[in-house]
């Protein structure tokens, strides 16, 4: 069954960095885009990143482009999301989603998800 | 642009049926939609992808009380029997590669 576990959540200073990473199982990864979502405390859904299922192509959310990167290892089955310049309004759970298709080249919609990460920012 | 309009909030008693609507704004219509599920305190859950035609396909062991169907730019997520654990926070989602506002509002549906 698939399985998308996150980890690398944790309290961080604002104007700091913070790697998350998100194991893969149960699909093959390398076939499938990936995407982080987010959601702050009480409030909806934000999507925030997408990658190609072979790390080509990304899109990123305005409210993160320039500061979030995303990237993959498709050897180590693993999604990351790197953050710098943290800011307050970053404060979130953080989720990691495989794509619904297999080889498409600019993502569609999300069929699974991880049970999410906790960043908050704060001094 | 894109944008995903949802009620926020719909209400429903024990056993009975309800319908929750995701509306895709003007010159959308074509799109298909993602339906997902947030359980208080969980993290979300995928129930079902909903075509325009209202053909969809529902995620792994998602029970026969949840349906999709579609008129024109009005996506449905219909629950029937409602169950307590049903009371939860449903999103639509879209995906287009210059679309920001993915996930529509949400809609937190409460069983009574």
């Amino acid at each position: 069954q698939v399985q998308l576990v996150e980890s690398g959540g944790g309290v961080v200073q604002p104007g700091g960095s913070l790697r998350l990473s998100c194991a893969a199982s149960g699909f093959t990864f390398s076939s499938y885009g990936m995407h982080w979502v987010r959601q702050a405390p009480g409030k909806g859904l934000e999507w925030v990143a997408f990658i190609r299922y072979d790390g080509s192509n990304k899109y990123y959310a305005d409210s993160v482009k320039g500061r979030f990167t995303i990237s993959r290892d498709n050897s180590k089955n693993t999604l990351y999301l790197q953050m710098n310049s943290l800011r307050a309004e970053d404060t979130a759970v953080y989720y990691c989603a495989k794509d619904i298709g297999e080889y498409y080249g600019s993502g569609s919609l999300i069929d699974y998800w991880g049970q999410g990460t906790l960043v908050t920012v704060s001094s | 642009q894109l944008v995903l309009t949802q009620s926020p909030s719909a209400s429903a008693s024990l056993g009975a049926s309800v319908k929750l609507t995701c509306t895709l704004s003007s010159g959308h219509s074509s799109y298909a939609i993602a339906w997902h599920q947030q359980q208080p305190e969980k993290g979300p859950r995928y129930l079902m992808k909903l075509n325009s035609d209202g053909s969809h396909s529902k995620g792994d062991g998602i029970p026969d009380r949840f349906s999709g169907s579609s008129s024109g730019a009005e996506r449905y997520l219909t629950i029937s029997s409602l169950q307590s654990e049903d009371e939860a926070d449903y999103y639509c989602q879209t995906w287009g590669t210059g679309i920001q506002r993915v996930f529509g509002g949400g809609t937190k549906l409460t069983v009574l």
